[in-house]
């Protein structure tokens, strides 16, 4: 079984650009979740998507917003990207929202 | 307010060495609690969960085991293979993760 794939692997952008981030599940996993690593922070939740539906959401800013498609594969954007944004974006998926989640590589996002 | 804290930061074991580390929660509507390792560079890897109190759940070297305020991840003569940032994760209406314990296990 194929698991969580993510693209991609390493990115570096300027200030004010912006990102878009694609994670796609394992096969028949409908939940995909997003989160921010970083070393002071450890794993920031960003937001969960159930069939196409935000579950849920953390406390972020709203330049960060996600969708997902009907094959659940998701994709996440940052707009105005700050310094600050540089951490390693991480996607989950799981079978239901509480279930084991499991996690793909993730995404080195660097901005300079 | 929903909060996790691991203990310790980090931690250096001979090869042999058994120890514990713990996972402190406070979380609203807890439906359960997983614990995870993540090496270098790689995203987390899946370990165990935890349903409720007085639950544990073994694999190989390490066992998990839970109360209703804190969990703890043994690990009983550790190899170095085993070292790792081990994270746990309670979940209400969201996962919360911990920011982990950094293992280093000497040969």
């Amino acid at each position: 079984k194929a698991g969580v794939t993510q693209t991609p692997r390493y990115l570096i952008k300027t200030r004010g650009q912006q990102v878009t981030l694609s994670c796609s599940p394992i096969s028949g996993h409908r939940s995909v979740s997003w989160y921010q690593q970083t070393p002071g922070q450890g794993l920031q939740f960003l937001f969960e998507y159930f069939s196409e539906t935000q579950r849920n959401k953390g406390n972020f800013p709203g330049r960060f917003s996600g969708r997902q498609f009907s094959n659940s594969r998701s994709e996440m954007n940052v707009s105005t990207l700050e310094l600050g944004d540089s951490a390693l974006y991480l996607c989950a998926s799981s079978f239901t929202s509480d279930g084991e989640q499991f996690f793909g590589p993730g995404t080195r996002l660097t901005v300079l | 307010e929903d909060q996790v804290t691991q203990s310790p930061e980090a931690l250096r074991l001979q090869e042999g060495e058994s120890s514990s580390l713990n996972c402190s929660y406070t979380v609203s509507g807890l439906r359960g609690l997983f614990w995870y390792r993540q090496d270098p560079g790689k995203g987390p890897e899946f370990l165990f969960t935890l349903y409720s109190a007085g639950e544990e759940k073994e694999k190989e070297r390490l066992k998990a085991t839970l109360t209703k305020k804190e969990s703890f991840l043994h690990i009983t003569a550790p190899k170095p293979e085993d070292s790792a940032t081990y994270l746990c994760a309670p979940t209400g209406n969201q996962f919360y993760f911990g920011t982990g314990t950094s293992l280093t296990v000497i040969p």
